[in-house]
């Protein structure tokens, strides 16, 4: 099976500006979260999808949203850029069979580096 | 809420000696646990898990992990190191009593392992 796969793979914006990243899950997989890693912050979780709803959110602000497609894809947008967005923003899926997915392994993509200038 | 520590910011090993990558963790109930490897520019890969059963869990590319209750510890080791072990780990957790954002890895800072000839 082919891996999660994140585009596009480097991103350069300016503040004030917005982004939209994208994720595509190993076929079959049903959950999707996306995670934001910074040197200062470390591994940070944003947000989780499941069947097209979001099934839990971290501690970001609104400006961080995202969505997931009927076939599993999903985007995360950023909006209104600050130099703190700079990041590797790292997807991953998971089976989702798990009932609330507790045991079920996060296989991660190779991630978008964002720089925001 | 749910956190892990890792408490060494690098770990320094000889090829050929064995490694440990130390990990501990605080949940409410018992706790399902993860390691993952970081190589430079890329994603986090999966290496081992705990959900329940035997305490020594086995994994990819040689690795092993221990699950502790009494010391809610969980370090990563390896028999014998190899150079091209070096990168980042991270190890993660789940707690399974918190469902209102159950499905959620909240991972540690990160060791980093510097393998040597």
């Amino acid at each position: 099976k082919a891996g999660v796969t994140q585009t596009p793979r480097y991103l350069i914006k300016t503040r004030g500006q917005q982004v939209t990243l994208s994720c595509s899950p190993i076929s079959g997989h049903r959950s999707v979260s996306w995670y934001q890693q910074t040197p200062g912050q470390g591994l940070q979780f944003l947000f989780e999808y499941f069947s097209e709803t979001q099934r839990n959110k971290g501690n970001f602000p609104g400006r961080f949203s995202g969505r997931q497609f009927s076939n599993s894809r999903s985007e995360m947008n950023v909006s209104t850029l600050e130099l703190g967005d700079s990041a590797l923003y790292l997807c991953a899926s998971s089976p989702g069979t798990s009932g609330w997915g507790g045991t079920d392994t996060q296989y991660f993509g190779p991630g978008t580096r964002l720089t925001v200038l | 809420a749910q956190s892990v520590a890792q408490p060494e910011d690098q770990v320094n090993v000889a090829e050929g000696n064995p490694l440990t990558v130390k990990c501990t963790y605080s949940v409410s109930g018992n706790p399902y646990l993860f390691w993952y490897v970081q190589y430079p520019n890329r994603g986090l890969q999966f290496l081992l898990k705990y959900i329940t059963g035997d305490n020594l869990v086995k994994g990819s590319y040689g690795f092993e992990a221990e699950f502790n209750k009494s010391q809610t510890s969980f370090h990563l080791k390896k028999p014998s190191a190899l150079v091209s072990d070096s990168a980042l780990y991270f190890c993660a957790v789940r707690d399974p009593l918190n469902t209102g954002t159950a499905s959620k890895l909240t991972f540690g800072t990160g060791t980093r392992l510097q393998v040597t000839l």
